[in-house]
């Protein structure tokens, strides 16, 4: 039973548009959620994360919406630059328990 | 700061041979550690955590095991490799269960 669901497994957007990754969670105890950004060959790194509190959270290029009613949250990436083509994974816990991540959307932007 | 650090940075390995992957923190103490596999075009899976020494909570029944012989080390081991054993491997670390994960750049598996 996947938690935590990306349900597009790539996308594709052209240089100086915004990019929006998309994840929705099925369990109700999580409070706090975070967006990875993975390079081939690498570890995944630290993007941006948001309380169940917020609805909205920015910094600089990345903004990360949650929409706690719907179980959805989303992360905007503008302008998209050829250096985001990562593949993002958004995770998710609660209560103090385990991170639980997201299958990943791979993210190419074209030049 | 704190680092991360995994070795080998990749392998190759015949099947029913063993593993040994090694992962190791600097800059903290008492982490909980993690290992992740990402199999070729799949997400991340959670294989194993440990909140202190010698403390292995197992995620996912399979060929593999974990140990934990120092509060900064952590180690993935199987006796027998199976040719489903291939994929990214990665250790990760966190101050607590439900924090920010920092992960280690990963050991890419191949067995043939």
């Amino acid at each position: 039973d996947q938690q935590v669901k990306q349900n597009s497994p790539s996308l594709s957007v052209q240089e100086g548009r915004i990019s929006i990754l998309n994840c929705d969670y099925t369990n109700s105890m999580f409070d706090y959620f975070l967006w990875y950004k993975k390079y081939p060959a690498e570890g995944p790194t630290f993007l941006i994360s948001i309380s169940s509190i917020k609805d909205k959270n920015e910094d600089g290029r990345f903004t990360v919406f949650l929409n706690k009613s719907a179980k959805h949250l989303s992360l905007h990436i503008v302008p998209s630059q050829p250096g985001d083509s990562a593949v993002y994974f958004c995770a998710a816990n609660g209560a103090g328990n385990m991170l639980t991540f997201g299958g990943g959307t791979r993210l190419m932007v074209k030049p | 700061s704190q680092t991360i650090h995994q070795w080998p940075a990749t392998l190759v390995q015949p099947v029913g041979s063993p593993l040994s992957l090694e992962c190791t923190v600097e800059g903290t103490s008492n982490p909980n550690l993690y290992w992740y596999r990402q199999a070729a075009g799949r997400g991340l899976q959670l294989l194993f955590y440990s909140v202190g020494i010698g403390q292995i909570s197992s995620e996912v029944p399979q060929n593999l095991s974990a140990s934990r012989p120092q509060d900064r080390q952590f180690i993935l081991s199987s006796k027998k490799l199976l040719l489903s054993d291939s994929g990214f491997y990665l250790c990760a670390w966190s101050q607590g269960a439900g924090n920010e994960q920092f992960f280690g750049p990963g050991t890419r598996l191949t067995v043939l």
